[in-house]
Order: C-alpha cells, then structure tokens, then sequence
C-alpha cells in the first residue's frame, strides 16, 4: 500500500496566524483528499485534491502529484480551526484509501 | 438526506462477546468502508466494498466480518470481541468505486467501541 506521512505533528497557533501542513505520499495517486476531524470525532472532507490548487475561504490546498506531496494551507486561523487534519491517499492501482496520523492543531486566542 | 448513518454510538463488550455496528446511507453510494481509529495511528481501513453483493479486505481485516445485501446497508461484525478491538470505528461512503473518477469520502459521527 501507500505510505502517507503527515507534517508536523502537532502544531499550536495564536489566533490569526497563518500555517501550512505537509502530506507526503510513497507512490502514484489519483485521488488525495484532506480531511478535518474537529474535536467532537466528526470527519469532514476539505478537499479533493489529486493534482493542482484549490480554495475554499481562508484554506487553501496544493498536490504537486509528479513529486509526492501535498499542502494544506490554513489563513488567518480561529479556534474553530482546531482539531485534526488528515490527508488520505488512493493509489493508482487499487480501491483503498491510506490515511497518514495526522497534524493536530490548536488555535489559541 | 441523513448521509452515513451508524449505530451504536457508544459499546462495551466482554472478551468473546459479539456485536454488529450498523452502517447506512442513502445516497445511493456504490463504495462503502470500516476504518478503525486508535491513537496515534490515524485511521486504517478494515473492510470496503464497491457495490453490493462485492467486499474485499483492507488493511488490518482480521477479526471482523462484513457483508453487503444492500447499496444502502454494510453492517461490520465482530464474531468474538477482543481488548485489541477497542476503538473507534468508522463508516464511510462514496459515489464511485476505487479510482474511476471523483471519490469523495463522507464519513458517519463514528462507533466508540470499548472490549473489557
């Protein structure tokens, strides 16, 4: 399967502050999606993304498919931004999504 | 439109107890999956399926069963429950099957599953 490796880890920002999340991903994708699993468990997806840019409000997301990675970028941050944010990749040759373990944030006021 | 709907959502079970935890959607999605959730390890497929009457193993399997009767309906079993299988569990579902176009993932509010 795929390895998926998330950064960084976890991440704690002052109300306001900008930020960028990092997903790296082992071999070949055409699906990428970023999830949000706010603090109550409930996942909500961000984006699909499995190549190129898209935005939606303050979040940003770029796939950079021939070199493997992914960014999620955060602006302008409010503590409804807090909680974990996953990146979860399908190979080009299967059915089965890997997740990676994720980037806990916090948003501070 | 409820979207992915599972049920319990909360369990505790006794070592070699059996349960089902419930998965359904009505949105007519042809791909439907378990994940569990541990800490730490972010989320890992059990079972999916990419219609009805098709499953297939995913990531860690062992230990629990699934079918698909139904597009709407894919119940995960646990035959014989053990402290490993503590977890939270997953549904999730999606309009397409694998890498054939757009798959965008819904996920139900998740099954907190405790073996004592």
């Amino acid at each position: 399967g795929i390895q998926v490796e998330q950064s960084p880890p976890d991440l704690i920002l002052q109300e306001g502050a900008n930020s960028t999340l990092r997903c790296n991903f082992s071999d070949s994708v055409n699906n990428l999606q970023w999830f949000h699993q706010n603090p109550w468990g409930q996942l909500i997806n961000l984006f699909y993304i499995p190549s190129g840019t898209k935005q939606n409000g303050r979040l940003s997301a770029t796939t950079v498919a021939t070199e493997r990675y992914s960014l999620l970028y955060i602006s302008s941050s409010q503590t409804t931004d807090s909680g974990v944010y996953f990146c979860a990749a399908l190979s080009n040759t299967g059915n089965q999504f890997y997740f990676g373990t994720g980037t806990s944030l916090t948003v501070i006021p | 439109n409820a979207g992915v709907t599972q049920t319990p959502k909360f369990q505790v079970l006794k070592t070699g107890q059996s349960m089902t935890l419930q998965c359904a959607q009505d949105m007519n999605h042809e791909y439907m999956s378990w994940y569990r959730q541990d800490p730490g390890m972010g989320l890992r497929l059990i079972h999916y399926s990419v219609g009805a009457g098709i499953t297939d193993q995913g990531e860690v399997p062992n230990g629990y069963n699934v079918s698909r009767s139904t597009t709407e309906d894919f119940p995960l079993r646990l035959l014989s429950a053990a402290p490993s299988q503590t977890s939270v569990y997953f549904c999730a579902s999606s309009s397409t099957a694998g890498h054939s176009g757009r798959n965008i993932q819904y996920f139900g509010a998740g099954t907190r599953l405790s073996v004592l």
